[in-house]
């Protein structure tokens, strides 16, 4: 049973125009969700978080929307460069019961074309 | 600041021989996590230690142990190594004190090859 879910493993965008990646999850303790880039040969980068009392949060060019009804968050870099072109992974945590412990989707293989 | 240390980048190791991965994690770090990540997969949780107990673990079977020793170092154990035990092995970790969440900080990972 995967509990974090990115059902779109890749996604192939413009320079200069909107990547939205998309990650659903099915376990409602989760209360904490962070984005990670991953280049090939390195490991995983934090990119930015969203807390389940937010619905947005934004860093820079990042945005990450959540909507808790449906269980559903959003990634959104606008505008998006050749340089994003990496694997973004989609994780879950949940703070009282393993704060420790985060659930990763697949992850969603960005290109971004010149 | 150094960032998290994985040691060693790449191993090639034969069926049934058993491994070890060693982990430095950020000084003042004390949670250290373990994570499998095969082709094509996300990263799977093995388990996490803090202040050298394990304290949340992932569905790998017995074969796969860690520990971490009073300096936040941490060491990952494979026995009786399996092919498709091949995967990038990530350490990462984070300042996580139980109370919250935190981002992790992960190492470049130890590419392992069973053959």
């Amino acid at each position: 049973d995967q509990q974090v879910k990115q059902n779109s493993p890749s996604l192939s965008v413009q320079e200069g125009r909107i990547s939205i990646l998309n990650c659903d999850y099915t376990n409602s303790m989760f209360d904490y969700f962070l984005w990670y880039k991953k280049y090939p040969a390195e490991g995983p980068t934090f990119l930015i978080s969203i807390s389940s009392i937010k619905d947005k949060n934004e860093d820079g060019r990042f945005t990450v929307f959540l909507n808790k009804s449906a269980k559903h968050l959003s990634l959104h870099i606008v505008p998006s460069q050749p340089g994003d072109s990496a694997v973004y992974f989609c994780a879950a945590s949940a703070r009282d019961t393993n704060a420790g412990k985060s659930t990763f989707g697949d992850g969603t293989t960005l290109t971004v074309k010149p | 600041k150094a960032g998290v240390t994985q040691t060693p980048r790449y191993l090639i190791k034969t069926r049934g021989q058993q491994v070890t991965l060693s982990c430095s994690p950020i000084s003042g770090h004390r949670s250290v996590s373990w994570y499998q990540q095969t082709p094509g997969q996300g990263l799977q949780f093995l388990f996490e230690y803090f202040s050298e107990t394990q304290r949340n673990k992932g569905n790998f079977p017995g074969r796969f142990s860690g520990r971490q020793f009073s300096n936040s170092r941490s060491e990952m154990n494979v026995s009786t190594l399996e092919l498709g035990d091949s995967a990038l092995y990530l350490c990462a970790s984070s300042y996580n004190t139980g109370t919250g969440n935190t981002e992790a900080f992960f190492g470049q990972g130890t590419r392992l090859t069973v053959v």
